[in-house]
């Protein structure tokens, strides 16, 4: 079944550390893949896309992800987090039922920054 | 640009009654809305599809009936509570896709609406 997979629930990390949020999705082609971030009590903005081209991709906020198909993942990047990036993190792929296709959320990680 | 509002962004409400949920595309036509729930600390679950000017496609397992989407425009959808129950409590989130975007699939995302039902 096609689906996307977010491994970690939730990861701390100190700011000004590096960071990898991780996404893994099982789909027969090459997919469409987003990153989404959600504050508290607050709607999604996306990070970034990917569509075709540069596996490597540029985002706001500093933020990247890599598109390699080997491995079916989508990983997201940020070399120095800042304690604003706390905050839930999705990973996204439209998926394809057949008659429709559908943006397809994994379960998200929550991103804690201490300081 | 690409700007999704919602409204209310609150709004609570006694078993029973029904509540509106609005969903506005402001600088870009929408062919197609989207409505998602969202559980504390889950992720976003899609409810159902609406394209302008006919019937919203329903996921499996929700109630046509309790959620009504109307997409009269191609700026607004809303979606309506039917009866609400504390069940129905949770999080709305309605995304839309640009009919003049070159992006494919790229939805933008409206800040939500926090349903209390008590």
């Amino acid at each position: 079944a096609q689906s996307v997979t977010q491994p970690d629930i939730h990861i701390t990390v100190s700011e000004g550390a590096s960071l990898e949020l991780r996404c893994n999705y099982s789909y027969g082609a090459t997919p469409y893949l987003f990153w989404y971030v959600q504050s508290p009590g607050q709607g999604l903005q996306l990070l970034l896309k990917y569509f075709s081209g540069d596996t490597l991709v540029q985002g706001i906020k500093g933020f990247e992800a890599e598109f390699k198909r080997s491995q079916s993942s989508f990983n997201l990047r940020k070399p120095s987090v800042h304690w604003s990036d706390a905050a839930e993190y999705f990973c996204a792929v439209v998926l394809y039922t057949g008659t429709a296709s559908k943006l397809t959320f994994g379960t998200g990680t929550r991103l804690q920054v201490t300081l | 640009g690409a700007v999704v509002s919602q409204h209310p962004s609150r709004v609570i409400c006694k078993s029973g009654t029904s509540v509106k949920i609005e969903c506005r595309s402001l600088d870009f036509q929408a062919t197609t809305m989207f409505w998602y729930r969202q559980f504390p600390k889950q992720s976003l679950m899609l409810m159902a599809t609406s394209n302008e000017g006919s019937k919203a496609t329903y996921e499996q397992g929700v109630e046509k009936d309790k959620f009504l989407i109307n997409h009269a425009s191609l700026t607004l959808s809303t979606l309506t509570v039917t009866s609400a129950h504390p069940e129905d409590s949770s999080f709305y989130i309605c995304s839309a896709r640009d009919r003049a975007s070159g992006a494919p699939y790229e939805q933008y995302f409206g800040p939500g609406t926090r349903l209390t039902v008590t």
